[in-house]
């Protein structure tokens, strides 16, 4: 059983447009929610994180938003660009785990 | 980047043959993690390891078997290798899971079984 669902499965955004990727969650458990980027041949990047303490964590523009009462999570990425056509993933871990869980990823293209 | 390499970088083997894929970080962290990657399925986890002879199950560990002899070095071996195990596999590290450490990845291995 997956522990967290991502979708879309794939996006295609235009430059300057604004992309976004949700995730999902069961386990009440998880506090760590990080989001990775992986650029072909090569092995995923952490891009950003949150605890579920605040609701909105950004970076430049990438901006993750929480939602705790609904267990969900999502990655805005404003005014893409082509250097961010990627593969994202959503995980989630806990302090009481051993183990970080994926969801399933997003391949982003932005076209120029 | 993280100091982690693996090797070999591609490997292509038979079905039934033995394999194993070696993971060497330089960070001294105390978690290493094998990965599988497969289109639609995202990363799974095969197995990992929480210290020096100390490892468990992920939700992908038919078929394989990991050692850690070392805080340095996590080997991942395939025992007979099948087509179902034709993949893209991933070794990273993280220091902890407390306070949510930072997993660092590899570069992966693509391994073919035929």
């Amino acid at each position: 059983q997956q522990q967290v669902k991502q979708s879309p499965q794939s996006l295609i955004v235009q430059k300057g447009g604004i992309s976004i990727i949700n995730c999902a969650y069961e386990n009440t458990a998880f506090d760590y929610f990080p989001w990775y980027q992986q650029f072909p041949g090569k092995g995923p990047a952490l891009l950003i994180a949150i605890r579920p303490d605040v609701s909105e964590k950004k970076e430049g523009r990438f901006t993750i938003s929480f939602n705790k009462s609904a267990k969900q999570f999502s990655l805005h990425i404003m005014d893409s660009q082509p250097g961010d056509s990627a593969t994202y993933f959503c995980a989630a871990s806990s302090n009481t785990g051993n183990q970080f869980y994926f969801g399933t990823g997003t391949s982003l293209t932005v076209i120029p | 980047d993280a100091g982690i390499t693996q090797s070999p970088r591609h490997k292509v083997t038979e079905t039934g043959t033995p394999v194993t894929l070696r993971c060497h970080q330089t960070e001294n962290h105390r978690y290493m993690y094998w990965y599988r990657q497969d289109p639609g399925h995202g990363l799974r986890l095969i197995h990992y390891s929480y210290g020096v002879k100390d490892t468990d199950k992920g939700e992908v560990s038919d078929g394989y078997s990991v050692s850690r002899s070392k805080t340095e070095d996590f080997l991942l071996t395939l025992e007979s290798a099948t087509s179902s195990q034709t993949s893209v596999y991933f070794c990273a590290i993280s220091e902890s899971l407390v306070m949510g450490h930072e997993q660092f990845f590899g570069p992966g291995t693509r391994l073919t079984v035929l």
